[in-house]
């Protein structure tokens, strides 16, 4: 199983800002998932992280917002641009847990909020 | 709307005392499967069920699947108070995308 990590943990933001949060997976990954949760909300998937190429965003997410890296296979960013109070979140990362098991590891997720 | 929804969306109950939460979704699915969340964490992998299985079994949970009334159950027997957290089940549609959608959760608080 994969072990991952997320930087920062939770931060305060100022509305206007931007925030780069970083995934870090003890692995190599062929893909990597970003995901919001809102309050009391389930997880919505932002984009699909494949290294060595853009990130495929899903619907109502767009590149500009949500710039994504994905330098090497054990290593993500997902940044946070222009930040609105709206924009407050818990943000996942996660992997597959074995290509095709569609089973996902999550990141311990970080906790933003805009004020 | 979500693919999979959670039923109730919370459940209170004491220790020892066995918690079952439901799962409905509208379209077929390849398989389905559920999470727990510790207070605004990240998820932790439960158990997935396949669209050709009926029941499973992992320590004290058991998770069924009627595909005939697109719905799932999750029970956690002898529940303890380290069992208080947020349930979600996920499906990954037939035929779609092999990524999971995940349904609003069950809130689960179990007093010691």
């Amino acid at each position: 199983s994969a072990v991952i990590s997320q930087k920062p943990s939770r931060d305060i933001c100022q509305r206007g800002t931007s925030l780069t949060i970083q995934c870090q997976v003890d692995s190599q990954v062929t893909m990597m998932f970003w995901y919001r949760q809102q309050p009391g909300q389930s997880l919505t998937l932002i984009a699909t992280a494949n290294q060595g190429s853009e990130a495929t965003y899903e619907s109502g997410f767009v590149i500009d917002k949500f710039p994504i890296s994905r330098p090497n296979l054990t290593f993500s960013t997902l940044t946070v641009s222009n930040m609105s109070p709206e924009d407050s979140s818990i943000y996942l990362c996660s992997v597959e847990d074995q290509l095709g098991s569609n089973e996902q590891f999550f990141g311990p997720g970080t906790r933003l909020t805009v004020l | 709307s979500q693919q999979g929804e959670e039923d109730p969306q919370a459940l209170s109950i004491q220790e020892g005392e066995n918690a079952t939460m439901n799962c409905s979704y509208k379209t077929s699915i390849n398989n389905l499967q559920w999470y727990r969340q510790n207070s605004g964490r990240g998820l932790v992998h439960l158990i997935l069920i396949r669209s050709n299985e009926r029941e499973k079994h992992s320590g004290r949970l058991r998770v069924t699947l009627d595909t005939s009334k697109k719905s799932s159950s999750l029970l956690i027997t002898a529940s303890r108070a380290a069992d208080t957290a947020s349930y979600f089940c996920a499906t990954v549609i037939s035929g779609g995308s092999y990524i999971p959608t995940f349904g609003r959760g069950t809130s689960l608080i179990v007093h010691p």
